[in-house]
């Protein structure tokens, strides 16, 4: 069973305030990590396809990095918004996606 | 281009009868992977099918059980439901199956919300 972890589990930020999370993964192996965001309410939807050691994507305020080496990547929002609020779900593929349990960012107004 | 569509939205069911979900991929995507969320748990990959068939499994017991179709539609069905299996079921549609690419992109649907009773 693969082991795709993140952290924090959940968090509070203050609107307008940046914040990072962490998802950790196997080193060995690594082809390609996925970033989702899911909104209550509605269907998980995909931010990211991470590849290469050192890649950094960018999408409006949020911005995710990859280190394969160590086997971590961090999604950081900049300058957080109400609609930021959702759950941010890592998944490593190894010819499936294995998910984390994701990180619930609520940000408050 | 109409998203990943998945029938019924809501479900409910009593202990040991079977239930079959239903999936739309996108179109022109021939992928379809199902996914199971209990509370506490994240996502849990149940199987994917590419070309009617199944190409890859996740650790589940043999009631779940799934079938696409030639129009890449898919369906998964649970039989002898126990009251663990009270989920939300999504499923996720990409042109190719992760065995052929792991960077394609999987789309969600909205998911089914099953409760058995």
């Amino acid at each position: 069973i693969l082991n795709v972890e993140q952290s924090p589990q959940s968090l509070h930020v203050q609107e307008g305030d940046s914040t990072n999370f962490t998802c950790s993964f196997p080193s060995s192996n690594f082809y390609a990590l996925h970033w989702y965001r899911w909104e209550t309410a509605k269907s998980p939807e995909a931010l990211f396809v991470m590849t290469l050691n050192g890649d950094e994507k960018k999408k409006g305020r949020i911005s995710a990095t990859l280190n394969t080496k160590e086997g971590y990547s961090y999604l950081y929002i900049k300058g957080s918004q109400p609609e930021d609020s959702a759950t941010y779900l890592c998944a490593f593929n190894d010819y499936k996606l294995s998910f984390g349990a994701g990180t619930t960012v609520t940000v408050r107004a | 281009k109409a998203g990943v569509t998945q029938t019924p939205r809501y479900l409910i069911k009593t202990r040991g009868q079977q239930v079959t979900l239903s999936c739309s991929p996108i179109s022109g995507h021939r992928s379809v992977s199902w996914y199971q969320q209990t509370p506490g748990q994240g996502l849990q990959f149940l199987f994917e099918y590419f070309s009617e068939t199944q190409r890859n499994k996740g650790n589940f017991p043999g009631r779940f059980s799934g079938r696409q179709f030639s129009n890449s539609r898919s369906e998964m069905n649970v039989s002898t439901l126990e009251l663990g299996d009270s989920a939300l079921y999504l499923c996720a549609s990409s042109l190719l199956p992760s065995l052929l690419s792991r960077t394609d992109t999987q789309y969600f649907g909205p998911g089914t919300r099953l409760t058995v009773l």
